[in-house]
């Protein structure tokens, strides 16, 4: 079975902190992406990576950075969090071939900005 | 990008109903999941389904790509399928590999 895991299941942290979240899967994937969802707005692609060292800006980059150093490894980092990035943020990763890129997610991590 | 719309957006129904749930997307996909997010948050796969017909247990899904929706079946409900699900599907041709997910269907299943 794949497995995604992430870093945290609940995490608080204080206005201006530096925030790593980490993901991490066992299947050997090439595609990993994280995602953040909120009430009302549903889950938006927050960055995605192809390859180790490749990235691309998914829809609401804004405030966020992303460190693909592993193949099985992607961190999703807040610079310095405010409170409008309090969500759930979710990984997800999947291969590359078309046919066979269903995406498998984590657990997903709660980030409380206070 | 493409769209992907769900309906309805809310459902009751009795323990051991039927029911089923639409997914419409604007334009080809290479990718179209349904998923369950369990109370925890976490997005359960359902299925992997670009095309064609699938079935697992009490659960079933059929996408017809060339009309462009995709249909999820539920059938003999069950207090335990409550919960919300999501279509997500990524475009056929435009290289973008991230799902874009629907707003979600919210499934309360009464005993």
């Amino acid at each position: 079975d794949v497995k995604v895991t992430q870093s945290s299941r609940y995490l608080v942290k204080r206005t201006g902190e530096k925030v790593f979240l980490e993901c991490v899967q066992d299947m050997d994937h090439e595609n990993m992406f994280w995602y953040r969802q909120d009430p009302g707005l549903g889950l938006r692609l927050i960055y995605f990576s192809y390859d180790v060292k490749m990235k691309e800006k998914g829809d609401i980059p804004e405030g966020y950075s992303v460190s693909r150093e592993k193949k099985e490894r992607f961190s999703l980092i807040l610079e310095s969090a405010s409170t409008n990035q309090t969500s759930m943020y979710l990984c997800a990763s999947s291969l590359r071939t078309s046919g066979r890129n269903e995406q498998f997610f984590g657990p997903g991590t709660r980030l409380t900005v206070l | 990008g493409i769209q992907v719309e769900q309906s309805p957006p809310d459902l009751i129904l009795q323990e051991g109903a039927n029911s089923t749930l639409r997914c419409n997307f604007s334009d080809s996909v290479n990718n179209l999941q349904w998923f369950h997010q369990n109370p925890w948050g976490q997005l359960i796969n359902l299925f992997y389904i670009p095309s064609g017909t699938k079935q697992n247990g009490r659960l079933s899904a059929t996408t017809v790509a060339t009309e462009r929706y995709s249909l999820l079946y539920i059938s003999s409900s069950q207090t335990t399928d409550s919960g919300v699900y999501f279509c997500a599907a990524a475009a056929g041709d435009t290289g973008r590999r991230a799902l874009t997910f629907g707003s979600g269907t919210r499934l309360q299943v009464q005993p």
